[in-house]
């Protein structure tokens, strides 16, 4: 098992630029949440899917961010046009199951965002 | 409100216990998680709590819930080096899927 797969690692881009994360959860995992991480903000979720479908989205900051889930195997989030208050850490997680219980989300290692 | 608070910062001397302390404000929330995560990762699950119990240990690690004062403490025993990390309190929102996060409390390890 690989585990929740994120890419890229680094990003660095000018503020206006479009900005696309990817993440690959675990096979099997139901859910998909995207959290963002800041040292002023801690971790806040900013959306979730259950088999695909977006769920819970009111923790997107603004219509600047877009997320999707084509498939199971595949997430987005877009932020365009992306902005220096957008700089940093995204975590993509899986989960298999509603409710956690001891089924607990799977983190990938996260993308850290800069812009300039 | 969704609420769940932890200091900062925590700084211990290698050998010592360390005690990480959470308050949560969802009182029907059933599981109650630590994460931990190590610089440049995500966040890893450490272990849970079910909200009927009072304590759960696991080898170095005590888990204590005081449901009536919505208090979760982490108990690290014999502190090492490689404990250090920023650790992060979590329960189950009673009315979603989604699990709330406190700010995280950074461990440090003194020689």
């Amino acid at each position: 098992d690989a585990g929740v797969i994120q890419s890229p690692r680094h990003e660095v881009t000018e503020m206006g630029q479009e900005v696309t994360l990817r993440c690959k959860p675990i096979s099997g995992h139901d859910y998909l949440f995207w959290y963002r991480q800041t040292m002023m903000r801690g971790l806040e979720l900013l959306i979730y899917f259950n088999n695909n479908v977006p769920i819970d989205d009111s923790g997107m900051p603004e219509d600047r961010f877009s997320a999707k889930m084509p498939n199971a195997s595949f997430s987005t989030l877009k932020i365009q046009p992306s902005e220096p208050r957008d700089s940093a850490v995204y975590f993509c997680a899986s989960s298999p199951t509603r409710g956690q219980q001891n089924s607990p989300l799977h983190f990938g290692n996260g993308t850290r965002l800069t812009v300039t | 409100g969704e609420d769940v608070e932890q200091s900062l910062f925590l700084s211990v001397r290698e050998g010592d216990s360390s005690v990480i302390n959470c308050t949560y404000t969802d009182s029907s929330s059933t599981y109650l998680y630590w994460y931990k995560q190590e610089p440049g990762a995500g966040l890893q699950l450490l272990t849970y709590i079910f909200s009927n119990m009072d304590m759960k240990q696991d080898q170095r690690l005590t888990v204590l819930l005081n449901k009536k004062d919505k208090h979760l403490s982490l108990r690290i025993a014999d502190t090492q080096t490689g404990d250090s990390a920023i650790y992060f309190c979590a329960e189950i929102h009673s009315s979603a899927s989604k699990i709330i996060f406190g700010s995280g409390t950074r461990l440090s390890i003194r020689p």
